[in-house]
């Protein structure tokens, strides 16, 4: 179990340009989620997979934001046309069905 | 999912025992109570979960009241790198999705 692991750990971007980060979960958990965090709250839930399947998506999750899971293993969430208020961690969590979520370290996206 | 109160932020001094109690007047017969704690720059990492009654573990306990509509997370002797912000959440692990909700949680400041 070397746990959840999410590239890269920080990301400064200017406005307007596109970011990606990458998950990827323990190598046994089916569901795999993203949220994301701004300084002084807790964690908002964004987007949830079980396998391949993009099950539920928050309206937090603009058209500017998409996710993908191919083949249930790694996710990518990928932020189009940055904007200043996206500057935040972006936390990927796994778990195996109904069992606890496992989080990452998180993605720290700064906007300029 | 239940809504959560909880303090905003919290002082001990190191060796002592912390009790953080969680409001959550709505919880549903099938919401589990669930601790998590987040360390500065840290994805957030489980502490304890629990029904109803009394959970122990190796590093906290949860009481629950019979009518649950409040839990005290206890942390025995805290050290000074148990400051942290310490969420408690509510609802989640028998649905299709954890799609966990937090809270803005508790800032433990523990001090010699």
């Amino acid at each position: 179990d070397t746990g959840v692991s999410q590239d890269p750990r920080h990301k400064i971007t200017k406005r307007g340009q596109n970011v990606t980060f990458r998950c990827d979960p323990i190598s046994e958990h089916n569901r795999l989620y993203w949220y994301r965090q701004t300084l002084g709250q807790g964690p908002e839930f964004l987007t949830y997979f079980q396998n391949e399947a993009q099950l539920e998506k928050s309206r937090l999750l603009s058209d500017r934001f998409s996710a993908e899971r191919p083949k249930g293993s790694f996710s990518t969430l990928e932020i189009q046309r940055t904007e200043q208020g996206d500057s935040a961690m972006y936390l990927c969590a796994s778990s195996l069905g109904r069992d606890r979520e496992t989080f990452g370290e998180g993605s720290w996206l700064t906007v300029v | 999912l239940a809504k959560t109160t909880q303090p905003i932020s919290m002082d001990s001094y190191e060796g002592q025992e912390v009790n953080i109690t969680c409001s959550h007047n709505n919880i549903a017969t099938n919401d589990y109570i669930t601790w998590y704690q987040q360390f500065p720059s840290q994805g957030p990492r489980f502490i304890i979960q629990g029904y109803k009654t009394k959970v122990t573990n190796e590093v906290a306990s949860l009481f629950i009241p019979a009518d649950r509509k409040s839990s005290t997370l206890s942390l025995p002797r805290v050290s000074l790198s148990d400051t942290a912000v310490y969420y408690c959440l509510v609802g989640g692990f028998t649905g299709t999705a954890s799609k966990l909700t937090f809270g803005t949680g508790t800032r433990l400041q523990v001090t010699l």
